[in-house]
């Protein structure tokens, strides 16, 4: 079946660093979404990209997707404190999403 | 409130009782997910319906799993003779349904299920 993977599964950053996460997945896909979540939250949508070599910006946020729609990105320019969670990607290949494992960034002020 | 709510936030059982989660979608959602997340992991796809009518289980959902949408608005996620392992955040999300591939999922807060 389709997966998701995630990495770095952990980054530590100093307040004002720049903070990258990667996504692959092992199929194409039509969509991917990433999600943040805060520690004892819930996913919170954060951004949908569709089409192949799409990039989509958030304020510090800088959204990627890959050419051939199997890999994806995440940027977060000079962190902030709250910043600080769990990012995930999620493959859309059909109905349902499969989520990374995610990466915990977490940030020193 | 007009968010996806869940109920109970947290349940806390014995193995081998039965347990009922309860999930509120956003109103005019056609699409209601259910998922499961463990620490450390992102959350794993369990069975979603569209209305009422349920589309598709993952094999994660053994056959003391079992979920209902019976008027197509509010969900129902039973596990029956609980075991330790089923202890796990369980989520619900939901979505509009009348596209694919721009369909965007809102979760609830979630259930916490701790089986002693």
């Amino acid at each position: 079946g389709q997966q998701v993977m995630q990495i770095p599964q952990y980054q530590h950053v100093q307040e004002g660093e720049d903070f990258t996460t990667y996504c692959n997945s092992s199929t194409t896909l039509s969509n991917i979404q990433w999600y943040k979540q805060r520690p004892g939250g819930h996913p919170v949508f954060l951004i949908q990209l569709v089409k192949s070599g799409e990039v989509k910006k958030q304020k510090r946020l800088t959204f990627q997707f890959g050419e051939a729609k199997k890999n994806s990105s995440l940027h977060i320019t000079a962190t902030q404190t709250t910043d600080v969670g769990t990012y995930f990607c999620a493959g859309n290949a059909g109905n349902m999403l499969t989520f990374g494992g995610g990466t915990r960034l977490m940030v020193k002020p | 409130d007009t968010g996806v709510s869940q109920d109970p936030r947290h349940k806390i059982t014995k193995r081998g009782q039965n347990v009922t989660f309860r999930c509120d979608p956003i109103s005019e959602h056609n699409r209601l997910y259910w998922y499961r997340q463990t620490l450390g992991q992102g959350p794993e796809f369990l069975t979603y319906f569209q209305n009422e009518a349920q589309l598709e289980k993952s094999r994660l959902l053994s056959d003391r799993f079992s979920a209902e949408r019976p008027k197509g608005s509010f969900s129902t996620l039973e596990i029956q003779r609980t075991e330790q392992g089923d202890s796990a955040m369980y989520l619900c999300a939901s979505s509009l349904g009348l596209a694919t591939i721009t369909d965007t999922q809102y979760f609830g807060p979630g259930t916490r299920l701790t089986v002693l």
